[in-house]
C-alpha cells in the first residue's frame, strides 16, 4: 500500500537554527499538507499547498514558517529561525482530492523536532 | 511535577468486548468527519470517514454514527483485539474548499487480555 515518507525521524537543532523537514507524498496525491503535534497534545492543522502554491494556512503558519516542491517528488517545510516552542511532531499528509470531493488524508509516520 | 496536556481519557476494554470512543465537535459547517488511529511513533492511521449528509457508516469491525442535532460523533469498535490498543482522534473538515483537519484531543484505548 503506498505511503508517506517523511525524513528524518528525528532532528535535533540549535535555538535559532533553521530546519527543513522533508516529505514524499502518496505519488498520484495533488494536495499536500503539515501538521504538528506537540507532545501529549492533538494534532494541529499548519499548512495545505496545491498546485505549487499555499491553499490554507493556520495562525500557527507564520512568517517563520515556509513551504516548497522542489521537484515531482519531494515537498518541504522550512522553519527559518527555530524557537523552543516550535519542539513537536511533525506530521506531513496528502490526499487526492479536496473540497466537497473530500477524501481521507493519508499520513507520515513523522519528524520529531527537537529544539535545544 | 504533573505535566500539561499527558492526561488523555482513557477507556478500558476487556479483549472481545466491544468499545465506543465519543467525540463532540462544535463548528456547524463541518461537513466530513474522519477517525484517525495513533499508535505510539506512528502518524494518525485512517480508519473510517463519513460525510454530514449520512447518520451512520459501517466498515470492517468498525462503525461511524453522526449525531448532527448535537454536533456528536462515534466510533464502535467490534470485537477488540490487543491490536486495537492506540489513541484515537475524531476529525472535522469544514466544507466550501477549507483544507485543514481540526483534530479532537483524543482518547486512549486501551484493551485489557
Amino acid at each position: 500500500e503506498p505511503e508517506v515518507t517523511q525524513t528524518p525521524s528525528h532532528q535535533v537543532t540549535q535555538m535559532g537554527q533553521e530546519v527543513i523537514l522533508r516529505c514524499v507524498p502518496i505519488s498520484n496525491h495533488l494536495y499536500f499538507y503539515w501538521y504538528r503535534q506537540i507532545l501529549g497534545q492533538k494534532v494541529e492543522f499548519l499548512v495545505s499547498f496545491y498546485n505549487n502554491e499555499i491553499s490554507e494556512k493556520s495562525e500557527i503558519f507564520d512568517d517563520q514558517f515556509s513551504v516548497e516542491r522542489p521537484d515531482g517528488s519531494n515537498f518541504t517545510l522550512k522553519i527559518r529561525s527555530t524557537k523552543l516552542e516550535d519542539s513537536a511532531m511533525y506530521f506531513c499528509a496528502s490526499t487526492a482530492l479536496r473540497g466537497l470531493g473530500n477524501q481521507p488524508q493519508h499520513f507520515g509516520d513523522g519528524t520529531r523536532l527537537s529544539i535545544l | 511535577g504533573e505535566s500539561v496536556g499527558l492526561h488523555l481519557p482513557t477507556l478500558s476494554v476487556q479483549e472481545g468486548d466491544n468499545s465506543i470512543i465519543n467525540c463532540a465537535y462544535s463548528n456547524s459547517a463541518s461537513d466530513y468527519f474522519i477517525w484517525y488511529k495513533q499508535e505510539s511513533g506512528k502518524g494518525p492511521q485512517f480508519i473510517i470517514d463519513i460525510r454530514s449528509n449520512m447518520d451512520k457508516r459501517q466498515g470492517q469491525r468498525v462503525t461511524v454514527l453522526l449525531n448532527k442535532t448535537v454536533k456528536h460523533l462515534s466510533l464502535q469498535i467490534a470485537a477488540t483485539q490487543p491490536g486495537d490498543s492506540a489513541v484515537y482522534f475524531c476529525a472535522e473538515k469544514e466544507g466550501g474548499g477549507a483544507d485543514g483537519l481540526t483534530f479532537g484531543k483524543g482518547t486512549h484505548l486501551i484493551i485489557q487480555p
